[in-house]
């Protein structure tokens, strides 16, 4: 079954960075994308942005432009996000999802779900 | 550009039916038919119920159907069960500037 497993829970400082990692099974790593999507504690679901395991496009939030990565790694079907310069308001669960490889129409599935915790 | 309007709270009582809202402008849920629809409950991940609009993914049933008009989509669920209690978000496509937009997500209670 296709299935999305994530890294576990982080603690960082402010002004660090963090990395999650988002390993895919059960499909064609390359015929789709990942999308990354966080939720602050009570809050709703951000989206992040979107990387193309198929043709190699990416999509950022324009909130988070300049401090945000997102890569891919097609030997391992593992997608990567990276997030630099943490402040307080970055704590949040974030989560990645399968999406279409030609646009981010739609997420599923999703992954567990990864704590940042940014804590001085 | 802001997130989708949705309602805080809906509810309905067991067998009934209720819709939930989404309302964006003519930038996406008006100009794209990409709209999706999440369920989550507490603690969990989302999971897709409804996508482009008013497709639903295998295992989804057929109680959940999706709509559009306009600048508004909508959400419909039928014949509520206790275990449909839970958020729902709903999403559009927004053009390549802003690319994907959330609704601030719904409370659905089920009495």
């Amino acid at each position: 079954q296709v299935q999305l497993v994530q890294s576990g829970a982080e603690v960082k400082k402010p002004g660090a960075s963090v990395k999650v990692s988002c390993k895919a099974s059960g499909y064609i790593f390359t015929t789709y994308g990942i999308t990354w999507v966080r939720q602050a504690p009570g809050q709703g679901l951000e989206w992040m942005g979107w990387i193309s395991a198929e043709n190699g496009n990416i999509n950022y939030a324009q909130k988070l432009q300049g401090r945000f990565t997102m890569t891919t790694d097609t030997s391992t079907t593992t997608a990567y996000m990276e997030l630099r310069s943490l402040r307080s308001d970055d704590t949040a669960v974030y989560y990645c999802a399968r999406a279409p490889g030609r646009a981010p129409n739609w997420f599923d599935p999703w992954g567990q779900g990864t704590l940042v915790t940014v804590s001085s | 550009q802001s997130a989708l309007t949705q309602p805080r709270s809906v509810s309905g009582s067991p067998g009934q039916s209720v819709t939930i809202s989404c309302t964006g402008t003519s930038s996406d849920v008006g100009g794209y038919n990409y709209v999706s629809w999440y369920q989550q409950h507490p603690g969990k991940a989302p999971k897709l119920m409804i996508y482009d609009v008013n497709k639903r993914p295998s295992g989804v049933p057929d109680r959940f159907s999706g709509s559009k008009s306009g600048n508004t989509a909508s959400l419909s669920i039928s014949g509520l069960q206790a275990e449909d209690e839970a958020d729902y978000y709903c999403c559009s496509y927004a053009g390549i500037y802003t690319f994907v937009l959330f609704g601030g997500g719904t409370k659905l209670t089920v009495l």
